[in-house]
């Protein structure tokens, strides 16, 4: 069965800092890999993808994230945190077709960003 | 633009009552999805369908039933409500296909049980 790890329940970097958010996947299958973007009080948004073909995946706000197949990881990062970036990050494994196309969640990683 | 929509986007309600928290999308999806997440914590399905005249149970196990009369609507109704099922529910939905692909979220439904 597929599952999903997030290291790390709460990240702190300052303005400006890299941001480097890990998840570590486990899949029977060739694995759909997702990050998404929570604020306060609304639904999740999606920020990136992987699929098939490159394995460094470029997404909205300018979060990036490599597929690493030999690590099961797929680590969320951005060059320059700015403030607006604070919220819950969720990372997550399509569950494939014998799992009825479900996404498994990871338990969340808060970002705060400090001035 | 994907538009999925949840109402009432907040719900104070006392023990007993019967709820239905609303949720519509008009991108056509056959798959939607309902969550449950408490504050600050993963999300857990509790109840998806494939398409019309189709329900399912989710991982988390729920006292809330789930109905898909309609592809666009899939509401989820809570006959007594408890203080146990103060939380965050969310409504999602996704394109056919083997794998669940994106899925897009509501903006979800805070209930608190009084």
């Amino acid at each position: 069965a597929q599952s999903v790890t997030q290291l790390g329940s709460h990240v702190s970097v300052s303005e400006g800092a890299l941001v480097l958010l890990r998840c570590n996947y486990s899949s029977s299958v060739p694995p759909y890999l997702f990050w998404y973007v929570q604020y306060p009080n609304q639904g999740l948004q999606l920020l990136l993808k992987y699929t098939t073909g490159a394995t460094l995946v470029k997404g909205i706000n300018g979060f990036e994230a490599e597929f690493k197949k030999s690590e099961t990881s797929f680590h969320l990062t951005k060059p320059s945190a700015h403030m607006s970036d604070a919220a819950e990050y969720f990372c997550a494994v399509d569950g494939g077709s014998n799992q009825g196309g479900k996404l498994i969640f990871g338990q969340g990683t808060e970002l705060s960003v400090k001035p | 633009e994907a538009d999925i929509y949840q109402t009432p986007r907040y719900l104070v309600i006392g023990t007993g009552k019967k709820i239905t928290l609303e949720c519509s999308q008009t991108m056509g999806h056959d798959k939607m999805y309902w969550y449950q997440q408490d504050p600050g914590m993963e999300l857990h399905l509790i109840h998806y369908s494939y398409g019309v005249n189709s329900t399912e149970k989710g991982d988390l196990s729920s006292e809330s039933t789930v109905s898909r009369i309609r592809t666009e609507h899939f509401p989820l109704t809570l006959e007594s409500a408890r203080p146990s099922h103060t939380s965050q529910y969310l409504c999602a939905s996704s394109e056919p296909g083997p794998g669940s692909g994106e899925q897009y979220f509501g903006p979800g439904t805070r209930l608190t049980v009084t």
